[in-house]
């Protein structure tokens, strides 16, 4: 088991539809990153929410955090087929580890 | 890709053979990360470095080595490689050490070697 999860693994939706994708983790965390990851790039780094925060906006990309129930959700208004991208979260530990979940593959459909 | 470039972009090599990834930076960021990326693994730390000749291992180190003789440059050693190192790697660099300072530790990505060991 590892700690962060992305879920769902995979998603398709429509063009103009939102998207929400979750992370859940298992330790308590300092801080909780997305990344997108487009076809054969690297990652790029989307957002960052400190353990403190519990909402956090960027353009169409609003992240929350819920450290009771240790997990988070990305959420992206209005997709474009633009945003066709595996997003992944790291989380970073008290034990001062960034780990990296397992992705969750987006694909939004013209 | 905040100036970072990586080499060989692609290769392919056969098991046993010695294969040496670079990694090299414009920024001047002090430090910069080896990860491999499988299927169902998501990233994976296997060396990082916080300075010029300064390196410690991730969590899947063995079998791989690195070396960091100027800032720009981070170089990843398979001594003997193995089908199982099949994988994309990337280099990343930081600012600030991910995970040792409660503020922004954001990581830059290069575009990933593609190995193929054979």
């Amino acid at each position: 088991s590892q700690q962060g999860e992305e879920d769902p693994q995979a998603l398709s939706i429509q063009e103009g539809e939102n998207a929400t994708m979750n992370c859940s983790y298992k330790t308590s965390i300092n801080n909780l990153q997305w990344y997108r990851q487009n076809s054969g790039r690297g990652l790029v780094h989307l957002i960052l929410i400190r353990s403190n925060e519990r909402e956090k906006h960027s353009g169409r990309l609003r992240v929350t955090l819920d450290t009771s129930k240790k997990s988070s959700s990305l959420l992206i208004t209005a997709s474009r087929a633009a945003d066709t991208a595996s997003y992944f979260c790291a989380t970073k530990t008290s034990y001062d580890k960034v780990i990296f979940g397992p992705g969750t593959s987006l694909s939004v459909i013209p | 890709d905040a100036g970072i470039t990586q080499s060989p972009r692609h290769k392919v090599t056969e098991t046993g053979t010695p294969v040496t990834l670079r990694c090299h930076q414009t920024e001047n960021h002090r430090y910069m990360y080896w990860y491999r990326q499988d299927p169902g693994h998501g990233l994976r730390l296997i060396h990082y470095s916080y300075g010029v000749k300064d390196t410690d291992k991730g969590e899947v180190s063995d079998g791989y080595s690195v070396s960091r003789s100027k800032t720009e440059d981070f170089l990843l050693t398979l001594e003997s490689a193995t089908s199982s190192q099949t994988s994309v790697y990337f280099c990343a660099i930081s600012q600030l050490l991910a995970g040792r300072f409660r503020g922004t530790d954001t990581q830059y990505f290069g575009p990933g070697t593609r190995l193929t060991v054979l």
